[in-house]
């Protein structure tokens, strides 16, 4: 059964202080891991898709990672603005999307 | 270029009462999934249609049902509404084949 997990469950950052966000997870036949931002009560924003190990993508403050077994969110100098939670997915080949319960990020003023 | 659309925003129900929830997929889009997300939980996959049809479903029991129209639009369908029915209801959008899909603003269903 494929299955995610993601850590720390909450996240709180001062403004400019870098750090990770990691999803581990469990697939037969990875066709993509996905990250989104979802802000409280609405849908989740589709931030990026990661397809094999070693690959890496960027988008504004965000880096996203991917190995065999786990992908990291990296945040470079967060801005208030970036608090939201970041959810994590994966999608094995003939299967749906299966997405982790979330990181909580928290960036103070 | 409107993205993915779901009505009503906010829908609150009796147990055993039966609700429809709607979406409008974004403009290009063939395929529509549905989720039920519980509060400080990931989405959780019910079903996804293609062509009109139920293509894959989740483990949800068969009081879940749903429905695609020729225009892509879809309905979700609940009968015999319970407690813990109660969640956010996300819709998503994508292109048969593609991997990315794109979410709509959800519909907040609470059952009293």
């Amino acid at each position: 059964e494929d299955q995610v997990t993601q850590s720390p469950e909450a996240l709180r950052l001062q403004e400019g202080e870098s750090s990770s966000l990691n999803c581990s997870y469990t697939v037969s036949g990875l066709r993509g891991l996905f990250w989104y931002r979802q802000d409280p009560g609405k849908g989740p924003e589709f931030l990026f898709t990661l397809y094999s190990a070693g690959e890496e993508k960027e988008k504004e403050r965000l880096k996203a990672t991917l190995t065999k077994k786990e992908s990291f969110l990296h945040i470079t100098a967060p801005k208030p603005e970036d608090s939201a939670t970041y959810l994590c997915a994966v999608r094995a080949y003939g299967q749906n999307f299966v997405f982790g319960p979330g990181t909580r990020l928290s960036v103070l003023p | 270029d409107a993205g993915v659309t779901q009505s009503p925003t906010h829908l609150i129900k009796t147990r055993g009462q039966q609700v429809t929830l709607r979406c409008s997929p974004k403009s290009g889009h063939d395929t529509v999934s549905w989720y039920q997300q519980a509060l400080g939980q990931g989405p959780q996959f019910i079903f996804q249609y293609y062509e009109e049809e139920e293509r894959q479903r989740g483990n949800f029991p068969d009081r879940f049902s749903g429905h695609q129209f020729p225009n892509y639009s879809s309905e979700l369908n609940v009968n015999a509404l319970l407690l813990g029915d109660s969640a956010l209801y996300l819709c998503a959008s994508s292109l048969s084949g593609e991997n990315e899909q794109y979410f709509g603003p959800g519909t907040r269903l609470t059952v009293t």
